[in-house]
C-alpha cells in the first residue's frame, strides 16, 4: 500500500530565503505524485504533479519539485518565498482502489510561515 | 469556469444531532470526492462517485455517515447521529475524467468546518 511522510510539520523561513518541503513515500508500485497548496480557510489547489518523464517538475507560483525514484522522494523547493506563500502544503500519491479507480492518499502537511 | 461550490462553511451543533453538507461539482466532472480532514492531518477520502454510483465506500463511517449524489451531479454528505470526533472541515472534490486514470486532477472546494460540542 502507498503511505506519504512530510518529515516536518512547520517550517519558519524568512521573506525571500529559499526553502525546501520535505516528502517520502513507500510503494511497490509506480506511483504519480502531487503537491498541493491549502490558503487559511480554502479547499486544497494543485501546485505541481509528477506522472512520468523529465524528473523535475515545475508547478504554478516559482514552486517545483525533484522525483528522486532511488530516495523515494519528492521534495518541493523554492529559490525565494513570499509571504503570500504562507500556507499549509500537502504531499499525494496516488494508489488503486482495487475497483478499477485511482485515489489520492495525502501526507499530514508542512505549514509554512513567512517571515517577513 | 466556476469551482467547486460547498455549503454551509461552517456549522455548529451539539453530539448527537443530525447534520448535511452540500456539494456542487465543476459542470461536466463525472468523479466526486468526500474528504474529512481532521486538525493537524490530511484529507482522508470517505467516499468516491462515478457519475451517481459508489466506487469505494471502505472508509465511510456507515453506522452514521451516508451520502448520496442523485443524478450525478449534486451531491449531499450527511452525519446522523454526530459525535464529537467528527468534528473537522469535510471536503469535496471533483475530476472530468472516469476515475480510471491515475493522472487525473481534483478539483476542491472550499470545505465545511465542522464543530460538534
Amino acid at each position: 500500500a502507498q503511505s506519504v511522510t512530510q518529515l516536518d510539520s512547520q517550517v519558519p523561513v524568512f521573506e525571500e530565503a529559499p526553502v525546501e518541503l520535505r516528502c517520502n513515500y513507500s510503494s511497490s508500485v509506480s506511483v504519480y505524485l502531487f503537491w498541493y497548496v491549502q490558503y487559511p480557510n480554502q479547499g486544497l489547489q494543485l501546485l505541481l504533479k509528477y506522472l512520468s518523464g523529465s524528473t523535475l517538475v515545475k508547478g504554478i507560483n516559482g514552486f517545483e519539485a525533484e522525483f528522486n525514484k532511488s530516495q523515494t522522494s519528492f521534495h518541493l523547493r523554492k529559490p525565494s518565498v513570499h509571504i503570500s506563500d504562507t500556507a499549509e502544503y500537502f504531499c499525494a500519491v496516488t494508489r488503486s482502489s482495487g475497483a478499477g479507480s485511482y485515489q489520492l492518499t495525502f501526507g499530514k502537511g508542512t505549514k509554512l510561515s513567512v517571515i517577513p | 469556469e466556476a469551482g467547486v461550490a460547498q455549503s454551509p462553511r461552517y456549522k455548529i451543533i451539539e453530539k448527537r444531532q443530525s447534520v448535511a453538507f452540500w456539494c456542487n461539482p465543476i459542470s461536466g466532472h463525472a468523479t466526486l470526492y468526500w474528504y474529512q480532514q481532521i486538525l493537524g492531518q490530511g484529507p482522508k477520502l470517505l467516499i468516491q462517485f462515478q457519475n451517481n454510483g459508489v466506487v469505494d465506500d471502505s472508509q465511510l463511517p456507515k453506522d452514521r455517515f451516508s451520502a448520496e449524489r442523485l443524478k450525478g451531479v449534486d451531491s449531499t454528505l450527511k452525519i446522523q447521529p454526530a459525535k464529537l470526533e467528527d468534528s473537522a472541515v469535510y471536503l469535496c472534490a471533483s475530476s472530468f475524467l472516469f476515475g480510471t486514470t491515475s493522472t487525473d486532477t481534483q478539483y476542491f472546494g472550499p470545505g465545511t468546518r465542522l464543530t460538534v460540542l
